[in-house]
């Protein structure tokens, strides 16, 4: 089934430690995005990029860093991490060219740094 | 900044009557609106889209744009408990940057 994959689901992370958030799409899409999701705050945008080999800060960069080296990989990853970053994260996609098209969601990771 | 904005609610609902869900955007620019459902624990699912003024209609759902007044609302007919969930407001910039707002919630009570 075409889509996003997001790995891990969730994981328990120390804080000060260091991990990547995996995101791969297989429908060629140019455009992916990095959210969080936090409760009462809604989706709120990190890092995206517009085609491989650019990326983008959004709304909530500090503490992340991304790459696009091809067109279906764009992990995310923290340095360091802090409590503040316990979150929901949800990588996106989209068309970029179709303006009723939207985004396709990963089914998240649900991220908990103790 | 460009903000959407949305009721958190709860908004409750009888099972069989019309839920409307409205949200509000602030940057004119705006080029097209999208509504998401979201369960608990899940990602958001792409409902409708619509970027005309006036009405879309799919199935039990209709979009309703107004950009004069810049707001777009979700209609929900025959509201079933299954429809309960949180739902997410985006709007489109430049083709490839959407804005969501925080979601609001629907119960539908049977």
């Amino acid at each position: 089934t075409a889509g996003i994959t997001q790995a891990p689901t969730s994981q328990i992370l120390a804080a000060g430690r260091s991990m990547t958030l995996r995101c791969t799409q297989d429908m060629r899409h140019n455009a992916m995005y990095w959210y969080r999701q936090d409760l009462g705050l809604g989706l709120r945008l990190i890092h995206y990029s517009n085609t491989a080999g650019t990326t983008g800060k959004g709304e909530v960069p500090d503490g992340y860093s991304v790459s696009r080296a091809n067109t279906d990989d764009f992990p995310l990853t923290l340095a360091s991490a802090v409590p503040s970053q316990t979150s929901v994260y949800f990588c996106a996609s989209s068309d970029g060219r179709d303006r009723e098209s939207g985004y396709t969601f990963g089914s998240g990771t649900r991220l908990t740094v103790v | 900044q460009k903000e959407v904005e949305q009721n958190s609610g709860p908004l409750s609902v009888p099972e069989g009557a019309i839920a409307s869900l409205n949200c509000t955007y602030s940057d004119r620019v705006s080029q097209s609106f999208f509504w998401y459902r979201q369960y608990s624990g899940k990602s958001p699912e792409l409902i409708m889209s619509i970027y005309s003024n006036g009405d879309k209609e799919d199935g039990r759902f209709t979009a309703q744009l107004n950009k004069a007044s810049q707001y777009v609302s979700l209609l929900i007919r025959d509201s079933q408990p299954s429809d309960s969930a949180t739902y997410l407001c985006a709007v489109l910039y430049n083709f490839n940057k959407f804005y969501f707002g925080s979601g609001t919630k629907l119960n539908v009570k049977p």
